[in-house]
Order: structure tokens, then C-alpha cells, then sequence
């Protein structure tokens, strides 16, 4: 089952605008961890945020984690149509039996126009 | 550092025949563990491995199953495949099993059940 819920689905956009993407999730969790996936291929790793943290830069990217609402942000600033793709948050619970197992929200697809 | 390499990147079979798909982590880590994408279910986990043992499993048939060698290198097996199991195999990587750290994702591989 999935514990992320990500809003919206899909994202339009032009070059230069920011985007962001929500994540919620319903267990409490250690890590949350964001990727991108291109058309179909292997996900690419993004940035991890830990549950002790609020906050997380990562060039463009800035990820927020509120422990309290079960939810998490992912903001790209100044967009480009190579960050066309699709976004996956990803969690591990906080369970002893949670090992290797990242439970995926259903994606954001966010597609940026040139 | 090379990546998470997957191999075969595509393949055809047709309903009861079995697969095999391998995986090989990335250098000095020891935790893989696999998950399975569809359009309909998401990515959904399947299993993960740490020192040639398993440490956990996703909620699959038995038909499903994996081993991981000395040198970390994993492979899945799918026997009596069905059409529901045409999929995107995404193996991942990482340093524990604790999830501590990212998971490093392979390119993945393409199944059709014919």
C-alpha cells in the first residue's frame, strides 16, 4: 500500500517559475527521502531529510519536513524543462521490520515548458 | 564510484515461463533491496537483502523470490509469471540496511509477460 499521498498529480509550468510539491504520509518515520524519475527510468536521489530536521537546501531544491502534520515539501526554484519528470517522496517507517523498505507516495508529474 | 547496474534492461517472456534479473550494488554497499513499478499499484516493495540474508519482504506471492551473493550482487526470480507481472525491476543500493542513508537506484528492468 502506499503511505505518501502527493498534490497535485501533475504541475505545468514555464521555465523560470518555481514548483512545488506536497507529501503527506501516515506512519511515523526516521528519513523522508524525494526522487526523480525521467520517463519510465531508474529513480534518481534527490535529497533525504531526517525526521529531526525542518529543513534541507540542496542547490535548487529545497525540502521541508513537518513531523507534526506527517507532511513534506519539495520546492524547485527558477524551473527548467530538464526538471521535467516525475517526483516521488519516499518514507521508512519507524518499525524495526522497516529494513531496505521505502514506501512511495503516487507521484507528482511536474512537466516544465521552455 | 560506478552506479547500480541492472541487467537485462529489457525483456520479453510469455505467461509460465520464469525469470531471472540481477543486480549489482554499488562498490562497498551491502544492502539491495528491489521494488516493482506499475502504473496501477506505484512502486511497491519487494524485498531487501543485507550480508546474503533477507531482512525483510514485501506483500508478494511466493512466486517471487531472490538471493544476494557474497559479493553483494543480487538477482530476483519470477517463476509461472502472469500478465500482471509486466513491470519496471528497480533494484536499489545503499550502505546499511537501516535506511540511515540513500538509496542509490539501478536504471531498472523493463518486463513484458506476453
Amino acid at each position: 500500500s502506499q503511505q505518501g499521498e502527493e498534490d497535485p498529480q501533475a504541475l505545468s509550468i514555464q521555465e523560470g517559475e518555481n514548483a512545488t510539491m506536497n507529501c503527506s504520509y501516515k506512519t511515523s518515520i526516521n528519513n523522508l527521502q524525494w526522487y526523480r524519475q525521467n520517463s519510465g527510468r531508474g529513480l534518481v536521489h534527490l535529497i533525504l531529510i531526517r525526521s529531526n530536521e525542518r529543513e534541507k537546501h540542496s542547490g535548487r531544491l529545497r525540502v521541508t519536513l513537518d513531523t507534526s502534520k506527517k507532511s513534506s515539501s519539495l520546492l524547485i526554484t527558477a524551473s527548467r524543462a530538464a526538471d521535467t519528470a516525475s517526483y516521488f517522496c519516499a518514507t521508512d517507517a519507524r518499525s524495526g521490520t522497516s529494513y531496505g523498505k521505502l514506501t512511495f507516495g503516487q507521484g507528482t508529474i511536474l512537466t516544465v515548458h521552455p | 564510484k560506478a552506479g547500480v547496474t541492472q541487467t537485462p534492461r529489457y525483456l520479453i517472456k510469455t505467461r509460465g515461463q520464469q525469470v531471472t534479473l540481477s543486480c549489482s550494488p554499488i562498490s562497498g554497499h551491502r544492502s539491495v533491496s528491489w521494488y516493482q513499478q506499475t502504473p496501477g499499484q506505484g512502486l511497491q516493495f519487494l524485498f531487501e537483502y543485507f550480508s546474503e540474508t533477507q531482512r525483510n519482504k514485501g506483500n508478494f506471492p511466493g512466486r517471487f523470490s531472490g538471493r544476494q551473493f557474497s559479493n553483494s550482487r543480487s538477482e530476483m526470480n519470477v517463476s509461472t509469471l502472469e500478465l500482471g507481472d509486466s513491470a519496471l525491476y528497480l533494484c536499489a543500493s545503499s550502505l546499511t540496511a537501516d535506511l540511515a542513508y540513500e538509496q542509490y537506484f539501478g536504471p531498472g528492468t523493463r518486463l513484458t509477460v506476453t
